[in-house]
C-alpha cells in the first residue's frame, strides 16, 4: 500500500515570498501524484498532477511542482505567493494504470500575511 | 455546469439516530469515493466505488455503508452514529478512460454527532 508525507504541517510567508512544500511518498511501483488545495470554507481543487513524462509540471496559479523519482518527492513551488494562496494543501499519490485508491497526504496549512 | 453535489452541508443528530448523506454527479464519472477530513489526519477514504453495483471499503469503513444503484448517486449511510463519527465529509467522483484521473469534490457535508 501506498503513503503519503507532508512534514510541513504549518507554513507563515509574507506576501512575495517564495514558496516550497514538501511532498514524500512510499509505493514500490509506478504512479501518479496530484496537489490540490482547499480554500478556507471550500472543497478540494486540484492544482496540478503528475502521471509521465516531463518531471516539472505546471499548474493553475503559477504553482509547479518537481517529481524526483530517486527520493520519491514531488515537492510542490511557487515563486511568489499572495494573500490569496492562503489555504490548505494536499498532497496525494495513486499507484499507476486506471483508477486505483487515492492516499492523501495530512495536508498542510499555508498562512500569508499581507 | 459540471458538479459533485451533497446533501445536507450541514447536518447535527443524535447518537444513533439513522442518517444518509446524499452525493449526485453530473459527469458521468465512473469512479465515486466518500472520503472524511479530520484536522491533522487529511483526507481518509470511507469507500469507493469503481462502477454501478461495485463498492469496496477504504481506510475508515467501519460504521458507514454506502450503495451505488445509479451511476450518478452515492449516498453514504450512517446507521447508527456515533460522537467520533463528527468530521466533514467529502464526496467525490473520477473518469475512467484518463490517465492519473483526478478527483472533483462535492462542496462537503460536516456532520456533528452528539
Amino acid at each position: 500500500a501506498q503513503s503519503v508525507s507532508q512534514h510541513n504541517h504549518h507554513v507563515i510567508l509574507s506576501e512575495a515570498a517564495s514558496l516550497e512544500l514538501g511532498c514524500n511518498y512510499s509505493y514500490g511501483g509506478t504512479v501518479n501524484l496530484f496537489w490540490y488545495v482547499q480554500y478556507p470554507g471550500q472543497h478540494l481543487q486540484l492544482l496540478l498532477k503528475y502521471f509521465s513524462g516531463d518531471p516539472l509540471v505546471k499548474g493553475i496559479k503559477g504553482f509547479e511542482a518537481e517529481f524526483i523519482k530517486s527520493k520519491f518527492s514531488f515537492n510542490l513551488r511557487k515563486p511568489s505567493v499572495q494573500w490569496s494562496d492562503t489555504a490548505e494543501y494536499f498532497c496525494a499519490v495513486t499507484p499507476s494504470g486506471g483508477y486505483q485508491k487515492v492516499t492523501f497526504g495530512t495536508g498542510t496549512k499555508l498562512q500569508v500575511i499581507p | 455546469e459540471a458538479q459533485v453535489t451533497q446533501n445536507p452541508r450541514y447536518l447535527i443528530t443524535v447518537t444513533g439516530k439513522k442518517l444518509t448523506v446524499t452525493c449526485s454527479q453530473n459527469m458521468n464519472h465512473e469512479y465515486m469515493s466518500w472520503y472524511r477530513q479530520d484536522p491533522g489526519l487529511g483526507l481518509r477514504q470511507i469507500y469507493y466505488s469503481m462502477n454501478v453495483e461495485v463498492t469496496d471499503k477504504g481506510d475508515v469503513p467501519e460504521g458507514y455503508k454506502v450503495s451505488r444503484k445509479e451511476k450518478r448517486n452515492f449516498p453514504l449511510i450512517l446507521e447508527s452514529p456515533s460522537p467520533n463519527q463528527t468530521s466533514l465529509y467529502f464526496c467525490a467522483s473520477s473518469p475512467q478512460g484518463v490517465r492519473a484521473p483526478e478527483a472533483f469534490f462535492g462542496q462537503g457535508t460536516r456532520l456533528t454527532v452528539v
